[in-house]
């Protein structure tokens, strides 16, 4: 089975404060994937990486950044955290073949409020 | 551009009775498109998928959904609802990304509860 990993399940940081998101996954994906989740909004892509090193932003990357040192591994980082990024942040795999993408595999989720 | 409507933000149904799940796709090409669905405090998981084979798509868990390109819908299916079925459910497309890379249009997700 695939497995994606999420380094914490809630995170409580205050406004200001730089936060490291990580996600690990197992299957040798090439691509990775940071969305954030709010109700009624569904799932928002806020980066994308293709490969090592590679990165693309996605519908909202304002505020975030992102780190792929290692293929299995993709950090999103919030430069300066602010309330209106308290969400839920969800971490996705998946595979590719010839840029195209196949279904996506999801970590638990990290719950961060931002007071 | 593509899209998903998901045409129910909340759907209510006795255990034992049908589900029902609508999603309309908008797509200036022929779609592929998924059903996840999250059950709480759990990550998204793929009930099924649905990319220009059979235009019924049979999922996990006794899910199924019908691709109606003349109605530019995939609505989601079950016959019989069962108390753990109870979960959000999002209908997505898929799209093209910068560089030639697919990427994932969520819609806002439709809550399914199931009563006793």
């Amino acid at each position: 089975d695939v497995k994606v990993t999420q380094s914490s399940r809630y995170l409580v940081k205050r406004t200001g404060e730089k936060v490291f998101l990580e996600c690990v996954q197992d299957m040798d994906h090439e691509n990775m994937f940071w969305y954030r989740q709010d109700p009624g909004l569904g799932l928002r892509l806020i980066y994308f990486s293709y490969d090592v090193k590679m990165k693309e932003k996605g519908d909202i990357p304002e505020g975030y950044s992102v780190s792929r040192e290692k293929k299995e591994r993709f950090s999103l980082i919030l430069e300066s955290a602010s309330t209106n990024q308290t969400s839920m942040y969800l971490c996705a795999s998946s595979f590719s073949l010839a840029g195209l993408s196949y279904e996506q595999y999801f970590g638990p989720g990290t719950r961060l409020t931002v007071t | 551009a593509q899209s998903v409507t998901q045409l129910d933000s909340h759907v209510s149904v006795s255990e034992g009775t049908p589900v029902l799940l609508r999603c309309n796709y908008s797509s200036s090409y022929s779609p592929s498109l998924f059903w996840y669905v999250q059950h709480p405090n759990k990550g998204l998981q793929l009930l099924l998928k649905y990319t220009s084979a059979a235009t019924l798509v049979k999922g996990i868990n006794g899910f199924e959904a019908e691709f109606k390109k003349s109605e530019t819908s995939f609505h989601l299916t079950k016959p019989s609802a069962h108390m753990s079925d109870a979960a959000e459910y999002f209908c997505v497309v898929i799209t093209m990304f910068s560089g030639g890379y697919n990427k994932l249009i969520f819609g806002a997700g439709t809550r399914l509860a199931v009563h006793p």
